[in-house]
């Protein structure tokens, strides 16, 4: 069974500060895909990036970076000099590469406020 | 516009009744999932069609049925709603049979409150 901890319920800074949330997942399969989103206060939910099991490549995207390692088996993501426009909460999630099943497990989400 | 149109955005009906919820999935995706967003449960998978047939079930209540039609939109019944039914339902698309290599694109959602 899959499984997405983000043990980070709320986490609070001040606009400027770099922030990283946490995310630890739970596989038994060798192939697999994880993914992080956002939802901002307006409530839809985007997709931000994904990266596959093969790849342990750090990625960054502007002021976004993501760190994922196999042998923690995290996927932890850094948002650098954080803005008030980057408050939402975020989701990490994993998808395991099952024929039969393309759904993703949500881990809880961390809520990031950031303060002017 | 994510490209996932779902509807209404919003519903209040009361307890015992039955919704449909519909989406139609961004243009050139063949799967449509279904997910329920609720305070105490986070974002719950119910159901996964591809082009037309079930792919892969979740936590879906016997009073919850979906399907996908040939024009590949999807519809979520609610039947016998209870109080704790009320969430925020999501529909999204992929491209792929799996979500491999695919990240989701969701559409805005639909808010159920069951009074």
């Amino acid at each position: 069974a899959q499984k997405v901890t983000q043990a980070q319920t709320e986490i609070s800074v001040v606009e400027k500060e770099d922030v990283t949330l946490d995310c630890v997942y739970e596989t038994r399969d060798t192939t697999y895909y994880l993914f992080w989103y956002k939802q901002p206060p307006s409530g839809e939910l985007v997709f931000l990036i994904r990266r596959n099991s093969f790849d342990e490549q750090n990625e960054i995207s502007g002021r976004y970076s993501w760190n994922f390692q196999k042998s923690t088996s995290s996927f932890n993501f850094t948002i650098t000099a954080s803005q008030v426009v980057d408050s939402a909460v975020y989701f990490c999630a994993l998808s395991e590469a099952d024929t039969n099943a393309g759904k993703s497990t949500f881990g809880d989400g961390t809520t990031l406020t950031v303060k002017p | 516009d994510s490209g996932v149109t779902q509807t209404p955005k919003h519903l209040i009906t009361a307890t015992g009744q039955r919704v449909t919820l519909r989406c139609s999935p961004r243009s050139g995706d063949l799967s449509v999932y279904w997910y329920q967003q609720s305070l105490d449960q986070g974002l719950q998978f119910l159901i996964q069609y591809y082009n037309g047939e079930e792919r892969a079930k979740g936590n879906i209540l016997e009073r919850f049925s979906a399907q996908q039609f040939p024009d590949l939109h999807s519809e979520l019944n609610l039947s016998s709603l209870e109080l704790g039914d009320s969430a925020l339902y999501f529909c999204a698309s992929s491209g792929g049979q799996g979500a491999r290599g695919y990240g989701y694109t969701f559409g805005s959602g639909t808010r159920l409150t069951v009074v």
